[in-house]
């Protein structure tokens, strides 16, 4: 089955500090893929979504000078938390989709859980 | 806003059906339904999706009311492993839009008793 990876799986740093987090299909290429944000107890949130080559679309109130979106390849999305502060302490979790299959689902990544000291 | 709603938690025992309900009363003709779960500290797991028909796959089955506007996930045999929240999804936007996405609801928390 179709394979997301993610990494890391847990980063734990100093405020300030700025944190990239990469998403990665393993075994199928795809041109759109997602980044979500979960708070303990609560459901995920859509952040933005992440298009091979060009720039990422994001949820109203996500900062796109605070969440950079890089979709480089079809198989690599990165996510840099910038200048990161106790409050974005979060599960951040990616999904992708595989290119020209419109109704096949997402599959996620198994979530990176970032905590800012 | 989540185009769906499920109750908010469910029981069930080990070794029966675990019948999960979902409303999507707004779903559009040719959207689908994605069902995901998600196991503590884990990304959501893919389930089974569908449009129309019932589906059948390892994991469940799908029910689908002819009217399309709600559904049920069936997991047939459920073990303490399948102890999870499950979040019933209706894809949002349109693909040649490039406007697909997910809006995940609250989901329902199962929980499968001994």
């Amino acid at each position: 089955g179709a394979v997301v990876s993610q990494h890391p799986s847990r980063v734990i740093c100093k405020s300030g500090t700025s944190v990239k987090i990469e998403c990665r299909s393993l075994d199928f290429q795809a041109t759109t893929m997602f980044w979500y944000r979960q708070f303990p107890k609560q459901s995920l949130m859509l952040m933005a979504t992440s298009n091979e080559g060009s720039k990422a679309t994001y949820e109203q109130g996500v900062e796109k000078d605070k969440f950079l979106i890089n979709h480089a390849s079809l198989t690599l999305s990165t996510l840099t938390v910038t200048s990161a502060h106790p409050e974005d302490s979060s599960f951040y979790i990616c999904s992708a989709r595989a290119a020209g299959s419109s109704n096949q689902p997402q599959h996620f990544g198994d979530g990176t859980r970032l905590s800012i000291l | 806003d989540a185009k769906t709603t499920q109750p908010p938690s469910m029981d069930c025992a080990e070794g029966r059906a675990a019948n999960l309900p979902c409303n999507h009363s707004t779903i559009s003709g040719n959207e689908y339904v994605y069902w995901y779960r998600q196991i503590h500290s884990q990304g959501p797991q893919y389930i089974i999706h569908g449009l129309k028909n019932n589906e059948t796959n390892e994991m469940a089955s799908l029910i689908i009311t002819e009217d399309r506007k709600s559904s049920t996930l069936i997991l047939p045999h459920a073990t303490l492993r399948d102890t999870a929240v499950y979040y019933c999804i209706v894809r949002s936007g349109g693909f040649t839009s490039g406007t697909y996405k997910y809006i995940f609801g609250t989901g329902t928390r199962l929980k499968v008793l001994a």
